[in-house]
């Protein structure tokens, strides 16, 4: 069963604009992580947000958590092609396992 | 350089047949993890270690076997390859604690 649910599951945006897709959780967590994967490649880290915390930025990055409504959102801002790949969230409901949602699939079009 | 590597990249085997997966990290990093990666189901937990001789199951176990006798090793082996463990399989490791797991490129394994 998978803890996390990405929203949408797809996205097409131009080149410039913003990427927003959410998380959603069904158990308490310790933290919760985004990854990128890029075609025919493993998942990168991009970043993590606490329990504690409610927003964290890393460059364009912006991560928003919601305990109340267990759920989470990043926005890639000023989009590039490069950003074209799929965004996974991942919990951490204790302990060192993480549990990854579906995926988002992002297209980037110049 | 530092790193987590898999191989092969790429393998085709019959059912019945035992395949090993191969992971190296380089950081000494305690914790290693195997993941498979299917279409509408995202990435699912097989195996995982907190230590060399330490293991434990994941979500998805079933017909699969791991070992960890040394800390930057991680091989996963299917004793007898079924057509439905045709898949991408990762493995990850992580410092523990918060830290972030680091991914190896994956092996497409594909079973006929």
């Amino acid at each position: 069963s998978q803890q996390g649910e990405e929203d949408p599951q797809a996205l097409s945006i131009q080149e410039g604009e913003n990427a927003t897709m959410n998380c959603s959780y069904k158990t308490s967590i310790n933290n919760l992580q985004w990854y990128r994967q890029n075609s025919g490649r493993g998942l990168v880290h991009l970043i993590l947000i606490r329990s504690n915390e409610r927003e964290k930025h890393s460059g364009r990055l912006r991560v928003t958590l919601d305990t109340s409504k267990k759920s989470s959102s990043l926005l890639i801002t000023a989009s590039r092609a490069a950003d074209t790949a799929s965004y996974f969230c991942a919990t951490a409901p204790a302990g060192n396992k993480l549990t990854f949602g579906g995926g988002t699939r992002v297209l980037v079009k110049p | 350089d530092a790193g987590i590597t898999q191989s092969p990249r790429y393998k085709i085997t019959e059912t019945g047949r035992q395949v090993t997966l191969m992971c190296h990290q380089t950081w000494s990093h305690s914790y290693m993890f195997w993941y498979r990666q299917d279409l509408g189901h995202g990435l699912r937990l097989i195996y995982y270690s907190a230590a060399a001789d330490i293991t434990d199951k994941g979500e998805v176990p079933d017909g699969y076997v791991v070992s960890r006798s040394k800390t930057e090793n991680f091989p996963l082996t299917l004793e007898s390859a079924t057509r439905s463990q045709t898949s991408v399989y990762f493995c990850a490791s992580s410092g523990g604690g918060n830290q972030p797991q680091h991914f190896g490129d994956g092996t497409r394994l594909s079973i006929l």
